[in-house]
């Protein structure tokens, strides 16, 4: 089992483009969080999703920013016309939605320049 | 609105000293809590949660609700200790967690 796996690993936008990070649960998990981490800071929940749902988003801004978890393939984070604040490791965790244990990737680390 | 502090960002000890990293949160229902840590160059993962009771590496952490706490200790630090720890809280239905901001652990020879 591979884990958690998400890419890319590091990804430089300019201003006002677009970011996809995508993130591939561990087998068997149909249960998908994001978190993000800005820099000297913890961990802040963003979105929790199951297969083809959002659950909570809560943790979302309100513009710019979006998720999803389609019936095939990844989850996707999207933010739309990036800015220099959006600079940060953007975590996925994924779980059985059984045990309350959650399995983290490794993150993606955006950059804007 | 749960929250959870860590008022300790960094902290050193000496191999063989105890070692006790502070956790308080908020939170008005019955919370789950749980520490995860991240060793250098490895992903987040759990160390152990209150329900567990259990020791994992040595480090145990007890739930004091009266103090909303959930510190957690080592009597005897070991180098392989050193890493970042995070203390995080679930609540409610959506089992989404809620992360102190971290303290980074230190273990000197």
């Amino acid at each position: 089992n591979a884990g958690v796996m998400q890419n890319p690993r590091h990804l430089v936008r300019r201003r006002g483009q677009e970011a996809r990070l995508r993130c591939s649960p561990m087998k068997g998990h149909s249960h998908v969080y994001w978190y993000r981490q800005l820099p000297e800071e913890g961990l802040k929940f963003m979105v929790y999703l199951q297969k083809e749902n959002i659950i909570d988003e809560s943790g979302m801004p309100k513009e710019r920013f979006s998720a999803e978890f389609p019936k095939e393939g990844p989850s996707i984070l999207r933010i739309q016309q990036v800015v220099r604040g959006d600079s940060a490791a953007y975590f996925c965790a994924s779980s059985n939605g059984n045990t309350g244990e959650l399995f983290f990737g490794e993150g993606s680390r955006l950059t804007v320049l | 609105a749960q929250r959870v502090t860590q008022p300790e960002k960094l902290l050193s000890v000496f191999k063989g000293a105890p070692v006790e990293l502070k956790c308080n949160y908020s939170y008005s229902g019955s919370p789950e809590l749980f520490w995860y840590v991240q060793y250098s160059r490895q992903r987040l993962q759990l160390l152990l949660r209150h329900i567990s009771r259990e020791s994992i590496k040595g480090f145990t952490a007890d739930l004091n609700k009266g103090e909303t706490s959930f510190h957690l200790k080592k009597p005897f630090a070991q180098e392989e200790d050193s890493a970042m720890y995070y203390c995080a809280l679930e609540g409610g239905s959506a089992r989404q967690l809620t992360f102190g901001s971290g303290t980074q652990l230190t273990v000197l020879p």
